[in-house]
């Protein structure tokens, strides 16, 4: 079956440091991909996706990430965090076999003022 | 993209009683989904409902319990019944085009005494 894994349930990083928010998904052919950030006591807003082509994709306010097929992944990065980043970033697929969308656990991200 | 609206915002209800959620699209969209998110994890997929037809319940999720409506391309309801303090949790609608990404409602926070 296919899934999302995010490994690191929680990353603490200080204002102004870079990130990397790791996902792993399990799929043999090439899966849309999609990261979602749930700020506090907010619902889910879309940060970026990744259908084909060029693997490193932009999304809003300075992330991007990074498919890499080879490592079945899709990494959320960010050059310099802002105390405003502090939310929940989740790493999202579809399921090629069913009308719906894999969820990985989330990464809670605390930024150090 | 969709804009997802969601009534009420929260709701505080005693054991036992039944409370409906309501969800409202501002474009027509062929399937919603509903979600449960429990505090500080990921979110679950409830149940997806198409219009003029029964909703689809995931493992763990049953009619009876959560009756869903649908009565047309912009609306759908989630009822919650006899209810208990392990639902107390938020409840997400959203909409999705099948293999792209998904937009979300803004939740609606539970609490069940």
């Amino acid at each position: 079956a296919q899934s999302v894994t995010q490994p690191d349930a929680r990353v603490t990083v200080s204002e102004g440091a870079s990130l990397q928010l790791r996902c792993k998904y399990s799929y043999s052919g090439t899966p849309y991909l999609f990261w979602y950030v749930q700020y506090p006591r907010q619902g889910l807003q879309l940060l970026l996706k990744y259908y084909s082509g060029d693997p490193v994709v932009q999304g809003v306010n300075g992330f991007e990430a990074e498919f890499s097929k080879s490592n079945s992944s899709f990494h959320l990065r960010k050059a310099s965090v802002h105390w405003s980043d502090s939310a929940v970033y989740f790493c999202v697929s579809p399921d090629t076999n069913a009308y719906k969308v894999i969820f990985g656990k989330g990464t809670h991200l605390h930024v150090l003022p | 993209s969709v804009l997802l609206y969601q009534k009420p915002n929260r709701d505080i209800c005693q054991s036992g009683t039944s409370l409906k959620i309501q969800c409202v699209a501002d474009s027509q969209v062929v399937s919603m989904f509903w979600y449960q998110q429990f505090q500080e994890q990921s979110l679950m997929l409830m149940a997806t409902a198409n219009e003029g037809s029964e909703a689809t319940y995931e493992s763990g999720f049953t009619k009876d319990k959560f009756p869903i409506s649908r009565p047309n391309l912009t609306f759908s309801t989630l009822t919650v019944n006899n209810a208990r303090p392990g639902d107390s949790s938020i409840y997400f609608c959203s909409s999705g085009q099948g293999g792209y990404e998904q937009y979300f409602g803004p939740g609606t926070r539970l609490t069940v005494l």
